[in-house]
């Protein structure tokens, strides 16, 4: 089955970037989309197929993916932005949705 | 405003059923594909189940696959997932969500979610 791996963890420093990426075999010819879940909150969207934006969520927030990685992208970090991200894609091939495992992002 | 409410959860024990409802508003319920997903305490997210516009296609997660049934009625705007066989290991918050399409993609409203416990 299709995996996608995120690392456990990552801690930034207010307003400096947070790179927070999702691997997976050939990932770059899948869609991917990122999803933010604030402690207690149900999860939101933050990017769309790859690097789309939704409306609300700040510029700050960019994805890009290629190859075997996605990456979120996260500048200027907030104390506010202090949350798990989630990357997913839709496996057509077992025609599921799959999700990352996870990332805890703090903020310092 | 677009929104998926949840409802239905709560206390059932080993083997037992429960069937949860989403009750959506704001938009044309019968343009986009639905899903169920859950989270278990303290553990990420995990895909339940799915089903298309037209309940054209449904599909399962293995882990429920056999158990689980999704359903959904465009007439009224809801979307159910009747659990069945139930284990403790399904205990989990339960989240309906709207896809951004038709068929599959990725999801784009969640609502609030509700808790299933399963414990004798």
């Amino acid at each position: 089955s299709y995996v996608l791996t995120q690392s456990p963890s990552v801690s930034v420093a207010p307003g400096k970037t947070a790179r927070i990426t999702c691997g997976g075999n050939n990932i770059g010819s899948k869609s991917v989309h990122w999803y933010q879940q604030r402690p207690g909150q149900a999860p939101v969207v933050v990017i769309y197929y790859d690097s789309d934006r939704p409306s609300g969520i700040p510029e700050r927030f960019s994805g890009s993916n290629s190859g075997n990685m996605a990456t979120l992208t996260i500048s200027r970090v907030e104390a506010g932005d202090e949350a798990d991200y989630y990357c997913q894609v839709w496996d057509s091939s077992r025609a599921r949705l799959v999700f990352g495992g996870g990332t805890k992002m703090t903020v310092l | 405003e677009v929104q998926l409410v949840e409802s239905g959860g709560g206390l059932v024990q080993p083997d037992r059923s429960l069937r949860l409802s989403c009750a959506a508003s704001g938009f044309t319920f019968d343009d986009y594909a639905m899903h169920w997903v859950r989270q278990a305490p303290g553990k990420g997210l995990e895909w339940v189940s799915g089903i298309t516009w037209n309940s054209g296609d449904i599909i399962y997660a293995d882990s429920v696959k056999g158990r689980f049934s999704v359903s959904r009625d465009n007439a009224k705007n809801f979307l159910y997932l009747q659990m069945n066989s139930l284990r403790a290991e399904d205990t989990a918050f339960y989240y309906c969500a709207k896809d951004r399409e038709l068929v599959f993609a990725g999801l784009d409203v969640w609502g609030q979610g509700t808790t299933v416990i399963v414990s004798s």
